[in-house]
């Protein structure tokens, strides 16, 4: 059973500071994965989705890395802000037939100015 | 630019009540999803449906059904109520292919005393 663990489960950093979100899976035939972001009562938008074949992703200022043989991904936010603010999931696509996405438990990210 | 509509936002249920909740998306995708999503246990698949007229059980289907009304439409009914189905709710929708990009409605969050 692929299980999804992300560490830490919270964090807080002033502004400006470059940060790294981890996430582990227990099973390493993934399709993909993808980096969500959540905010307080709100529904989850999708970040960054990395192919089981790609290394990295990038958009703006937020990186995405796969290691799939580790069974890990690291999301990188350079130059955080005070609107970064929020919890961070990542999740995993099994394979492309079965169609269903594992979710970690996220974590919940601060940036204080 | 609706993308994926879940009403209601907001619901309480005494035990033994029904419900359902609706999900829409405008986004033409073949698979939708219902998750919940508990502190400290990350979203959880409750079922899911690959293509019209197909569902399937996710990790949690217990205590809930699903009907795939169309391409657009996606209902979780809940036929007797019970607490612990207190959770917030989420409906998201992807298109099949290489880019699962998977998005996701404002979450219904249901009470159940």
């Amino acid at each position: 059973k692929q299980e999804v663990t992300q560490i830490p489960a919270a964090l807080s950093v002033p502004e400006g500071e470059n940060l790294v979100l981890n996430c582990s899976f227990t099973d390493s035939a993934i399709y993909n994965l993808q980096w969500f972001r959540q905010d307080p009562g709100k529904g989850l938008t999708s970040l960054l989705l990395i192919q089981s074949s790609q290394r990295e992703q990038t958009s703006g200022r937020l990186n995405a890395s796969l290691d799939k043989s580790s069974g890990r991904s690291t999301l990188y936010i350079a130059a955080s802000q005070p609107g970064d603010s929020a919890t961070y999931l990542c999740a995993v696509l099994r394979s492309y037939n079965t169609d269903k996405l594992i979710f970690g438990t996220g974590t919940r990210l601060q940036v204080f100015p | 630019n609706a993308g994926v509509t879940q009403t209601p936002k907001f619901q309480v249920l005494k035990t033994g009540q029904s419900m359902t909740l609706q999900c829409a998306q405008d986004m033409n995708h073949n698979s939708m999803y219902w998750y919940r999503q508990d502190p400290g246990m990350g979203l959880r698949l409750i079922y899911y449906s690959a293509s019209e007229g197909t569902t399937d059980k996710g990790e949690v289907p217990n205590g809930y059904n699903v009907s795939r009304l169309n391409k657009r439409e996606f209902s979780l009914r809940l036929e007797s109520a019970a607490p612990s189905q207190t959770s917030v709710y989420f409906c998201a929708s992807s298109a099949n292919g290489q880019l699962q990009v998977a998005f996701f409605g404002q979450g219904t969050r249901l009470t159940v005393v």
